[in-house]
């Protein structure tokens, strides 16, 4: 257990309302991050963060913004949510070696 | 441009059999892999790894072999079991200092018939 906790996970959401999505880690890690699922595409990273405030773009972050406020949660907001990013959402921390450690999903559902 | 590729969707193997799981990549600057296997409604979960330098590396019913000349590696589970039937991801990281992450492939979806 990396002690990862997602908020909500399960979601159901109309087109053009804001989300946000929480990840919550109890283990003081530096590098925390968002991937999408979706079928087809495997795993895709939105955005990452490699410290409190410090933050970069994955390779689909159109349409997603992120804040680190603090160690320990890491927050995935939609500002305007489109049928498109109906989608399962993980968030993962980096271990000591290479690895990351996925939390449990949350899944949204834009109508 | 997709940089890690599982040309395969799905595999399907008999129980006690061997499954081999293959993954090509394009950027040479990947030095570690990784292989993460997937239950659905749970999140991905790390199987195994192994770094640039190494060809092989082994972790019980697993073995990863990376074939650097090639941009290949590929994941071997012996005997195959039930248990195993998940998505299984191969995934790989440049390293990047602080822009340290890694890169998913499509998955392919295991069946490990009884």
């Amino acid at each position: 257990d990396a002690g990862i906790t997602q908020s909500p996970r399960h979601k159901v959401t109309e087109t053009g309302t804001p989300v946000t999505l929480r990840c919550h880690q109890t283990e003081n890690h530096r590098y925390m991050y968002w991937y999408r699922q979706d079928p087809g595409h495997g795993l895709r990273l939105i955005h990452y963060s490699y410290g409190v405030k410090d933050t970069d773009k994955g390779e689909v972050s159109d349409g997603y913004s992120v804040s680190r406020s603090k160690t320990e949660d890491f927050l995935l907001t939609l500002e305007s949510a489109t049928s498109s990013q109906t989608s399962v959402y993980f968030c993962a921390i980096k271990g000591g070696g290479g690895e990351l450690f996925f939390g449990e999903g949350s899944r949204l559902t834009v109508l | 441009d997709q940089q890690v590729k599982q040309n395969s969707p799905s595999l399907s193997v008999q129980e006690g059999r061997i499954s081999i799981l293959n993954c090509d990549y394009t950027n040479s600057m990947f030095d570690y892999f990784l292989w993460y296997k997937k239950y659905p409604a749970e999140g991905p979960t790390f199987l195994i790894s192994i770094s640039s330098i190494k060809d092989k590396n082994e972790d019980g019913r697993f073995t990863v072999f990376l074939n650097k000349s090639a941009k290949h590696l590929s994941l071997h589970i012996v005997p195959s079991q039930p248990g195993d039937s998940a998505v299984y991801f191969c995934a790989a990281s440049d390293g990047g200092g602080s822009n340290y992450k890694l890169t998913f492939g499509k998955g392919t979806l295991l069946t490990v018939n009884p």
